[in-house]
């Protein structure tokens, strides 16, 4: 299996513009999960997704961010308008089955907002 | 919050054991302890999880006190690849959530 796939890896937009990330999760893995990383506040959980259906988006940090899942192999993560303090790595992990499970990180997308 | 108390850095000699404790007093007794690793720029990788009984597995072991207010991640043999950051996580309790802390900078030397 080539593992979480994450796109773009790195992505440089300017302020205001719409920015969508995108990911496919391991096959036959039930959950996904969308993090974000920064130096200030560190790792990150944005929300999550069980079946396709979002579970719990408390850490969405306002309405500028959605993110959806139309199927089992492929999510978004859409910023609109986009600011520069978005600036983060974004990862896309995915599970088996519920928590007692590990999740499996993709490789991360770099965002740059100018 | 994240609910694991870790120390920032520790160093370790190549060949030689690397312990690394972690701090969780409030956890809950149906709560699992997970270990995960960040090495640079990459993705958080999975290493071990436990509830009450020491684990073991082909990366780590895992020891959490009888109390379960504290467990130590132990690497037998450090090599150079397992400099990265090492996070702690207590898993919130009927949720799939995973609150990422601070976790603790390996430096493995030669």
């Amino acid at each position: 299996d080539a593992g979480v796939i994450q796109s773009p890896r790195h992505e440089v937009t300017e302020m205001g513009q719409e920015v969508t990330l995108r990911c496919k999760p391991i096959s036959g893995h039930d959950y996904l999960f969308w993090y974000r990383q920064t130096m200030m506040r560190g790792l990150e959980l944005l929300i999550y997704f069980n079946n396709n259906v979002p579970i719990d988006d408390s850490g969405m940090p306002e309405d500028r961010f959605s993110a959806k899942m139309p199927n089992a192999s492929f999510s978004t993560l859409k910023i609109q308008p986009s600011e520069p303090r978005d600036s983060a790595v974004y990862f896309c992990a995915s599970s088996f089955r519920t928590g007692d499970n590990e999740q499996f990180f993709g490789p991360g997308t770099r965002l740059t907002v100018l | 919050d994240a609910k694991t108390t870790q120390p920032p850095s520790m160093d370790c000699a190549e060949g030689r054991a690397a312990n690394l404790p972690c701090n969780h007093s409030t956890i809950s007794g149906n709560e699992y302890v997970y270990w995960y690793r960040q090495i640079h720029s990459q993705g958080p990788q999975y290493i071990i999880h436990g509830l009450k009984n020491n684990e073991t597995n082909e990366m780590a072991s895992l020891i959490i006190t009888e109390d379960r207010k504290s467990s130590t991640l132990i690497l037998p043999h450090a090599t150079l690849r397992d400099t990265a950051v090492y996070y702690c996580i207590v898993r919130v309790y009927n949720t799939d959530k995973l609150i990422f802390g601070t976790g603790t900078r390996l430096q493995v030397f030669p």
